[in-house]
């Protein structure tokens, strides 16, 4: 157990919707990062947020958002869904900021959309 | 952009030989870590490496980063079947963002036992 939850493990919706993923980071980890995982393209850097504040932007699309709450825990929003937004979306914490943190994973989220 | 090149893609092997992963990048690196996703799994943070030329073991298996800090490897010694997963290099290039790590696209091991 990473210690880093995320809600729901699994979401099946429709093109055109909007859902909401949920991520609780490890206890004492101020660093919360999206990753995107499909087939063909691997582990995708989202986005990072430390203590609230966004610190990295990857391969984040428009019609994606996220955020980290006071309580640091963070929101990935993916809106106008389309089918090749059907991945595992993983949520990760670390301790601090740099790239030079281990990061740890929670068990995902697995988006289908129909 | 920045680039990560892991191969082999896929590798299986039987069990007790060798296995050898690779990651190659076109920039010099600040540092790389190794992760395990096991089947059906998250990833699992492994090691880091920084300096150049080091050479770290956790037990069977054995991790280098090297000379120019522009590869690295991951060598797994007489491979078990609980070794089998995907193996990610993830780097971070020197002069890049502080914050951002670039993951390959993995090694699938298979363990034929």
């Amino acid at each position: 157990d990473s210690g880093v939850t995320q809600t729901p493990k699994h979401l099946i919706t429709a093109t055109g919707q909007r859902v909401t993923l949920r991520c609780s980071p490890r206890s004492g980890d101020l660093s919360v990062y999206w990753y995107q995982q499909s087939l063909d393209q691997g582990l995708q850097f989202l986005i990072q947020y430390y203590n609230g504040e966004e610190r990295a932007k990857g391969n984040i699309l428009e019609r994606f958002s996220a955020q980290q709450f006071p309580d640091l825990h963070s929101e990935l929003n993916l809106s106008s869904l389309e089918l090749g937004d059907s991945a595992l979306y993983f949520c990760a914490s670390s301790v601090g900021q740099g790239s030079n943190q281990p990061q740890h994973f929670g068990d995902g989220t697995r988006l289908s959309i129909l | 952009g920045q680039q990560v090149m892991q191969i082999p893609q896929y590798q299986h092997v039987q069990e007790g030989e060798d296995f050898t992963t690779y990651c190659n990048s076109s920039t010099t690196l600040s540092n790389i870590q190794w992760y395990k996703q096991r089947p059906g799994g998250h990833p699992v943070f492994l090691i880091q490496l920084v300096k150049s030329g080091e050479v770290k073991k956790q037990k069977r298996l054995t991790f280098q980063f090297g000379e120019a800090k522009k590869n690295s490897s991951l060598h797994i010694t007489a491979t078990q079947t609980t070794d089998v997963g995907t193996y990610f290099c993830a780097e971070k290039s020197s002069g890049g963002s502080n914050y951002k790590l670039t993951f390959g696209k993995g090694t699938l091991l298979t363990v034929n036992p």
